[in-house]
Protein backbone atom coordinates (compact mmCIF):
# COMPACT_ATOMS: atom_id res chain seq x y z
CA UNK A 1 0.00 0.00 0.00
CA UNK A 2 1.69 3.08 -1.42
CA UNK A 3 0.81 5.72 0.60
CA UNK A 4 2.87 8.66 -0.88
CA UNK A 5 3.02 8.26 -4.43
CA UNK A 6 4.91 10.16 -7.20
CA UNK A 7 3.59 9.10 -10.10
CA UNK A 8 5.36 10.34 -12.23
CA UNK A 9 9.43 8.79 -12.39
CA UNK A 10 10.70 11.05 -14.74
CA UNK A 11 10.88 14.55 -15.99
CA UNK A 12 12.79 17.10 -18.58
CA UNK A 13 12.58 20.55 -18.54
CA UNK A 14 14.83 23.40 -20.38
CA UNK A 15 16.87 25.25 -18.11
CA UNK A 16 15.03 28.71 -17.64
CA UNK A 17 11.88 27.21 -17.51
CA UNK A 18 9.50 25.96 -14.75
CA UNK A 19 9.80 22.51 -12.80
CA UNK A 20 6.40 21.01 -11.49
CA UNK A 21 6.82 17.79 -9.15
CA UNK A 22 3.89 16.54 -8.09
CA UNK A 23 3.19 14.09 -4.98
CA UNK A 24 -0.17 12.48 -3.97
CA UNK A 25 -0.96 11.18 -0.92
CA UNK A 26 -3.80 9.14 0.26
CA UNK A 27 -3.87 9.02 4.46
CA UNK A 28 -5.59 12.37 5.39
CA UNK A 29 -4.17 12.13 8.54
CA UNK A 30 -0.57 13.36 7.20
CA UNK A 31 0.21 17.09 8.21
CA UNK A 32 3.16 17.51 7.64
CA UNK A 33 5.22 17.55 3.90
CA UNK A 34 8.53 17.61 3.07
CA UNK A 35 10.91 17.61 0.04
CA UNK A 36 13.97 15.85 -0.45
CA UNK A 37 16.58 16.20 -3.46
CA UNK A 38 19.06 13.21 -4.03
CA UNK A 39 22.20 13.53 -6.14
CA UNK A 40 23.43 9.90 -7.03
CA UNK A 41 25.71 8.87 -5.00
CA UNK A 42 24.57 10.49 -1.92
CA UNK A 43 21.68 10.73 0.85
CA UNK A 44 18.97 12.68 0.18
CA UNK A 45 19.42 16.55 1.61
CA UNK A 46 16.25 18.67 2.97
CA UNK A 47 14.90 20.78 -0.15
CA UNK A 48 11.47 22.50 1.45
CA UNK A 49 8.71 21.55 4.13
CA UNK A 50 5.22 22.38 4.38
CA UNK A 51 2.76 21.95 7.20
CA UNK A 52 -1.07 21.01 6.65
CA UNK A 53 -2.23 24.94 8.16
CA UNK A 54 -0.64 26.41 4.87
CA UNK A 55 -1.09 25.97 1.41
CA UNK A 56 2.21 27.54 -0.01
CA UNK A 57 5.95 27.88 1.02
CA UNK A 58 8.76 29.14 -0.78
CA UNK A 59 12.28 29.62 -0.46
CA UNK A 60 13.99 31.14 -3.12
CA UNK A 61 13.59 29.14 -5.89
CA UNK A 62 11.56 26.43 -4.46
CA UNK A 63 7.73 26.44 -3.58
CA UNK A 64 5.87 23.97 -2.26
CA UNK A 65 2.20 24.40 -2.73
CA UNK A 66 -0.42 21.89 -0.76
CA UNK A 67 -3.94 21.33 -1.66
CA UNK A 68 -5.23 19.36 1.21
CA UNK A 69 -8.88 18.50 -0.11
CA UNK A 70 -7.08 16.43 -3.25
CA UNK A 71 -4.35 15.15 -1.30
CA UNK A 72 -1.47 16.62 -3.27
CA UNK A 73 1.46 18.31 -2.90
CA UNK A 74 3.56 20.08 -5.79
CA UNK A 75 7.66 21.27 -5.67
CA UNK A 76 7.66 24.07 -7.86
CA UNK A 77 11.14 25.28 -9.20
CA UNK A 78 11.60 28.49 -11.29
CA UNK A 79 13.88 28.80 -12.95
CA UNK A 80 15.19 25.86 -12.91
CA UNK A 81 18.97 25.18 -13.69
CA UNK A 82 21.53 22.21 -15.01
CA UNK A 83 22.25 21.85 -10.62
CA UNK A 84 18.87 21.22 -9.87
CA UNK A 85 19.11 17.64 -11.57
CA UNK A 86 18.90 15.08 -9.02
CA UNK A 87 16.09 12.70 -8.01
CA UNK A 88 13.17 14.39 -6.10
CA UNK A 89 11.68 12.48 -3.13
CA UNK A 90 8.33 14.01 -1.54
CA UNK A 91 7.79 12.61 2.37
CA UNK A 92 4.11 12.97 4.39
CA UNK A 93 4.32 12.72 8.48
CA UNK A 94 1.27 12.15 10.82
CA UNK A 95 2.64 14.60 13.49
CA UNK A 96 -0.36 13.53 15.99
CA UNK A 97 0.73 9.70 15.10
CA UNK A 98 3.16 10.04 18.32
CA UNK A 99 5.69 8.45 15.73
CA UNK A 100 8.66 10.10 13.93
CA UNK A 101 7.80 8.12 10.93
CA UNK A 102 7.97 9.76 7.30
CA UNK A 103 6.59 7.74 4.74
CA UNK A 104 8.45 8.94 1.43
CA UNK A 105 7.63 8.49 -2.60
CA UNK A 106 9.28 6.79 -4.82
CA UNK A 107 11.05 9.61 -6.17
CA UNK A 108 10.98 12.10 -9.78
CA UNK A 109 14.05 11.98 -11.84
CA UNK A 110 14.03 15.88 -13.02
CA UNK A 111 16.71 16.62 -15.68
CA UNK A 112 17.10 20.30 -16.65
CA UNK A 113 18.66 20.54 -19.59
CA UNK A 114 21.37 23.21 -20.23
CA UNK B 1 30.09 19.16 14.02
CA UNK B 2 30.26 16.58 11.18
CA UNK B 3 27.53 14.79 9.36
CA UNK B 4 25.74 11.66 9.19
CA UNK B 5 28.35 8.78 8.46
CA UNK B 6 27.87 5.22 7.65
CA UNK B 7 30.44 2.41 6.91
CA UNK B 8 31.20 0.92 4.91
CA UNK B 9 30.22 2.58 1.78
CA UNK B 10 30.33 -0.33 -0.01
CA UNK B 11 29.64 -4.13 1.09
CA UNK B 12 30.04 -7.12 -1.26
CA UNK B 13 29.12 -10.31 0.13
CA UNK B 14 28.11 -13.82 -1.05
CA UNK B 15 24.64 -14.98 -0.14
CA UNK B 16 23.80 -16.51 3.25
CA UNK B 17 26.77 -14.14 4.94
CA UNK B 18 25.63 -12.02 7.68
CA UNK B 19 26.79 -8.21 7.36
CA UNK B 20 26.95 -5.24 9.66
CA UNK B 21 26.40 -1.86 8.55
CA UNK B 22 27.56 0.85 10.98
CA UNK B 23 25.59 4.29 11.11
CA UNK B 24 27.24 7.77 12.92
CA UNK B 25 24.58 9.98 13.43
CA UNK B 26 25.10 14.19 14.39
CA UNK B 27 26.41 14.62 17.78
CA UNK B 28 23.21 15.32 19.90
CA UNK B 29 20.49 14.21 17.55
CA UNK B 30 17.97 11.69 19.15
CA UNK B 31 15.88 10.65 16.22
CA UNK B 32 17.94 8.18 14.18
CA UNK B 33 16.52 6.23 10.88
CA UNK B 34 17.08 3.51 8.82
CA UNK B 35 15.65 3.39 5.50
CA UNK B 36 16.43 0.88 2.33
CA UNK B 37 16.52 1.81 -1.62
CA UNK B 38 16.76 -1.06 -3.98
CA UNK B 39 16.91 -0.03 -7.57
CA UNK B 40 15.05 1.81 -8.97
CA UNK B 41 13.14 2.26 -6.17
CA UNK B 42 11.97 4.87 -3.42
CA UNK B 43 13.02 5.16 0.34
CA UNK B 44 11.95 2.35 2.38
CA UNK B 45 11.33 2.85 6.35
CA UNK B 46 13.15 0.30 7.94
CA UNK B 47 13.20 1.31 11.40
CA UNK B 48 13.40 4.46 13.82
CA UNK B 49 14.94 5.08 17.52
CA UNK B 50 14.09 7.41 19.68
CA UNK B 51 17.71 7.52 22.02
CA UNK B 52 18.07 3.89 22.03
CA UNK B 53 14.59 2.40 21.76
CA UNK B 54 12.95 1.59 18.90
CA UNK B 55 9.25 2.19 18.77
CA UNK B 56 8.74 1.52 14.91
CA UNK B 57 9.96 -1.91 14.11
CA UNK B 58 7.39 -2.01 11.24
CA UNK B 59 9.66 -1.60 8.38
CA UNK B 60 11.71 -4.32 9.03
CA UNK B 61 11.34 -6.70 6.36
CA UNK B 62 12.06 -9.90 7.76
CA UNK B 63 13.51 -11.57 10.83
CA UNK B 64 16.53 -12.02 9.27
CA UNK B 65 17.38 -7.89 10.07
CA UNK B 66 17.96 -5.97 13.61
CA UNK B 67 19.39 -2.92 14.59
CA UNK B 68 20.76 -1.72 18.12
CA UNK B 69 21.35 1.65 19.10
CA UNK B 70 24.10 2.32 21.97
CA UNK B 71 24.55 5.68 23.60
CA UNK B 72 22.26 7.54 22.17
CA UNK B 73 25.21 7.74 19.16
CA UNK B 74 25.74 4.65 17.07
CA UNK B 75 23.51 2.52 15.42
CA UNK B 76 23.77 -1.18 13.79
CA UNK B 77 21.72 -2.74 11.29
CA UNK B 78 22.40 -6.15 11.41
CA UNK B 79 21.24 -8.14 8.19
CA UNK B 80 21.62 -11.95 9.00
CA UNK B 81 21.95 -15.08 6.33
CA UNK B 82 21.30 -12.15 3.51
CA UNK B 83 19.90 -12.89 0.20
CA UNK B 84 20.30 -11.48 -3.25
CA UNK B 85 16.89 -9.70 -2.97
CA UNK B 86 18.78 -7.44 -0.14
CA UNK B 87 20.95 -6.20 -2.01
CA UNK B 88 20.24 -2.02 -1.77
CA UNK B 89 21.91 0.58 -0.46
CA UNK B 90 20.87 1.11 2.67
CA UNK B 91 20.55 5.13 4.36
CA UNK B 92 20.56 5.92 7.84
CA UNK B 93 19.41 9.41 8.82
CA UNK B 94 19.37 11.81 12.56
CA UNK B 95 17.00 14.41 13.68
CA UNK B 96 17.12 16.56 16.90
CA UNK B 97 14.24 14.60 17.61
CA UNK B 98 10.91 16.19 17.21
CA UNK B 99 8.55 15.34 14.34
CA UNK B 100 9.01 18.32 12.69
CA UNK B 101 12.87 18.56 12.50
CA UNK B 102 14.39 17.37 9.15
CA UNK B 103 16.36 14.52 8.86
CA UNK B 104 19.82 14.93 7.43
CA UNK B 105 20.88 11.62 6.13
CA UNK B 106 24.06 9.83 5.38
CA UNK B 107 25.47 8.64 2.26
CA UNK B 108 24.77 5.10 2.33
CA UNK B 109 26.07 1.38 2.21
CA UNK B 110 25.85 0.20 -0.97
CA UNK B 111 25.64 -3.41 -0.43
CA UNK B 112 25.12 -6.15 -3.09
CA UNK B 113 24.85 -9.64 -2.28
CA UNK B 114 25.99 -12.40 -4.70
Amino acid sequence: DQQVKQNSPSLSVQEGRISILNCDYTNSMFDYFLWYKKYPAEGPTFLISISSIKDKNEDGRFTVFLNKSAKHLSLHIVPSQPGDSAVYFCAAMDLGSGTYKYIFGTGTRLKVLA
Amino acid sequence: GAGVSQSPSNKVTEKGKDVELRCDPISGHTALYWYRQRLGQGLEFLIYFQGNSAPDKSGLPSDRFSAERTGESVSTLTIQRTQQEDSAVYLCASSPGTAQETQYFGPGTRLLVL
